[in-house]
């Protein structure tokens, strides 16, 4: 079983949508999430930390839940730009980032 | 200011080769790490340094593949004997510090392509 699961997508999705990805961590002792964006053949970039009590940035919501081992991000308004593979991530140790194989989204006009 | 930097961008050697992969991390940075992406897979952690020291190399695949850093600054991935099953994209990432809160910065990446 990978430490980071998600659906792979992709979500297509008309502008000014809404769109939920979901993720699942295994590994209990996990202490810090995170979503990254990344675009065709580019670097991932952080778009968020994810809080326990739930946190927003504009469009963009991410929420946690411990108990269940789940972490989702919530995109409103969705725009053609949103379009990209979003990772959810994991942090167990103060190294390394554990990264789900990502969920693409493409966001249609 | 400039932020990570990787070269080559991309790398094309044939099965058996040595290669090297470098890392310019983003200056003042302590913390640097490797990762190493599939085709459809999100990237998979190879190593980690504090300063001129590997933390963790616990990623590492197997022997052939080591890295230094120095000087605390500049990375170097080294593979030996390159197989096929070694292409991918290799990313490094640079943190000020490794606590829960820095975030990872990542450079372009270079790709590898084994024949």
């Amino acid at each position: 079983r990978k430490e980071v699961e998600q659906d792979p997508g992709p979500f297509n999705v008309p502008e000014g949508a809404t769109v939920a990805f979901n993720c699942t961590y295994s590994n209990s002792a996990s202490q810090s999430f995170f979503w990254y964006r990344q675009d065709c053949r580019k670097e991932p970039k952080l778009l968020m930390s994810v809080y326990s009590s739930g946190n927003e940035d504009g469009r963009f919501t991410a929420q946690l839940n411990r108990a269940s081992q789940y972490i989702s991000l919530l995109i409103r308004d969705s725009k053609l730009s949103d379009s990209a593979t979003y990772l959810c991530v994991v942090k167990i140790n103060t190294d390394k980032l554990i990264f789900g194989t990502g969920t693409r989204l493409q966001v249609f006009p | 200011g400039a932020g990570v930097s990787q070269t080559p961008s991309n790398k094309v050697t044939e099965k058996g080769k040595y290669v090297e992969l470098r890392c310019d991390p983003i200056s003042g940075h302590t913390a640097l790490y490797w990762y190493r992406q599939s085709l459809g897979q999100g990237p998979e952690f190879l190593i980690y340094f504090q300063g001129t020291g590997a933390a963790d190399d616990s990623g590492l695949p197997n022997d052939r593949f080591f890295a230094v850093r120095p000087e605390g600054s500049v990375s170097t991935l080294k593979i030996q004997r390159t197989e096929r099953g070694d292409s991918a994209v290799y990313l490094c990432a640079s943190s000020l510090d490794s606590f829960w809160t820095d975030t990872q910065y990542f450079g372009p990446g270079t790709r590898l392509t084994v024949l």
